[in-house]
C-alpha cells in the first residue's frame, strides 16, 4: 500500500501564475482533503472532496479551486498566485465518515 | 479565530523521561481529537486518538487524556525517547451534515535529549 502520494514535491512559480497539485489518496478511501501549512503554523483546511463534489470549504479564496476523479484521486488548483501563498500543501485521504485522515507527504510550494 | 491551540511552541525533555504536550480548544462541538507527529519534509502521521466522550486513550507508550469540562486536552509520552523529536499537532474534528473537517493547533516541537 503505497499510501497517500502527491506531486510535485516542490515547485517555484512567479506571481500571477496558475498552479496545479496532485494527490492520489491511501487505497480504499473516498475522501480527499487538502490543506495549506505555512511556515510555523498548523494546517489550514481548504476543502474536501467526496463523489467528486466539493462538500465543504474552508476560508479561502475562489483562486483556489479542486477537482476529484473517478479513481478518486484530487487535484488542487491555485490562479493568480500571491506571494502569501507559498506553503507547504497537504493532501489527506480519509473514508467519509470516519475521523482519521491521512496525510501525503505534502507539495513545496514557492511563490517568487 | 484560533479554535485549537497549542501555547507551548516548543518543549525539551531527557530521554527516559515524560513529555507532556499540552492543547487546549474552544469549539463543544468537536466530537474527535486526534494529535499527529510531524518530522521535517513529510506530512503529519497520525498518533493517536480520543473521542469527546472518552477522558483517557492509551497506546503503547502514548496517553491522550481529555478534560471536557476545562477544554483541555494532553499527550503523555512515556518513556520519551530521541526519535519522538518532532513537532507534534493537536487536531480537532468537527462533523456534522456536510462537515468533516480537522481543525489544527500550531504545533510544539518536541526535543528529547539523549
Amino acid at each position: 500500500d503505497a499510501g497517500v502520494t502527491q506531486s510535485p514535491t516542490h515547485l517555484i512559480k512567479t506571481r500571477g501564475q496558475q498552479v496545479t497539485l496532485r494527490c492520489s489518496p491511501k487505497s480504499g478511501h473516498d475522501t480527499v482533503s487538502w490543506y495549506q501549512q505555512a511556515l510555523g503554523q498548523g494546517p489550514q483546511f481548504i476543502f474536501q472532496y467526496y463523489e467528486e463534489e466539493e462538500r465543504q470549504r474552508g476560508n479561502f479564496p475562489d483562486r483556489f479551486s479542486g477537482h476529484q476523479f473517478p479513481n478518486y484521486s484530487s487535484e488542487l488548483n491555485v490562479n493568480a498566485l500571491l506571494l502569501g501563498d507559498s506553503a507547504l500543501y497537504l493532501c489527506a485521504s480519509s473514508l467519509i465518515r470516519t475521523y482519521e485522515q491521512y496525510f501525503g507527504p505534502g507539495t513545496r510550494l514557492t511563490v517568487t | 479565530d484560533q479554535q485549537v491551540k497549542q501555547n507551548s511552541p516548543s518543549l525539551s525533555v531527557q530521554e527516559g523521561r515524560i513529555s507532556i504536550l499540552n492543547c487546549d480548544y474552544t469549539n463543544s462541538m468537536f466530537d474527535y481529537f486526534l494529535w499527529y507527529k510531524k518530522y521535517p519534509a513529510e506530512g503529519p502521521t497520525f498518533l493517536i486518538s480520543i473521542s469527546s466522550i472518552k477522558d483517557k486513550n492509551e497506546d503503547g507508550r502514548f496517553t491522550v487524556f481529555l478534560n471536557k469540562s476545562a477544554k483541555h486536552l494532553s499527550l503523555h509520552i512515556v518513556p520519551s525517547q530521541p526519535g519522538d523529536s518532532a513537532v507534534y499537532f493537536c487536531a480537532a474534528r468537527l462533523y456534522g451534515g456536510a462537515t468533516n473537517k480537522l481543525i489544527f493547533g500550531t504545533g510544539t516541537l518536541l526535543a528529547v535529549q539523549p
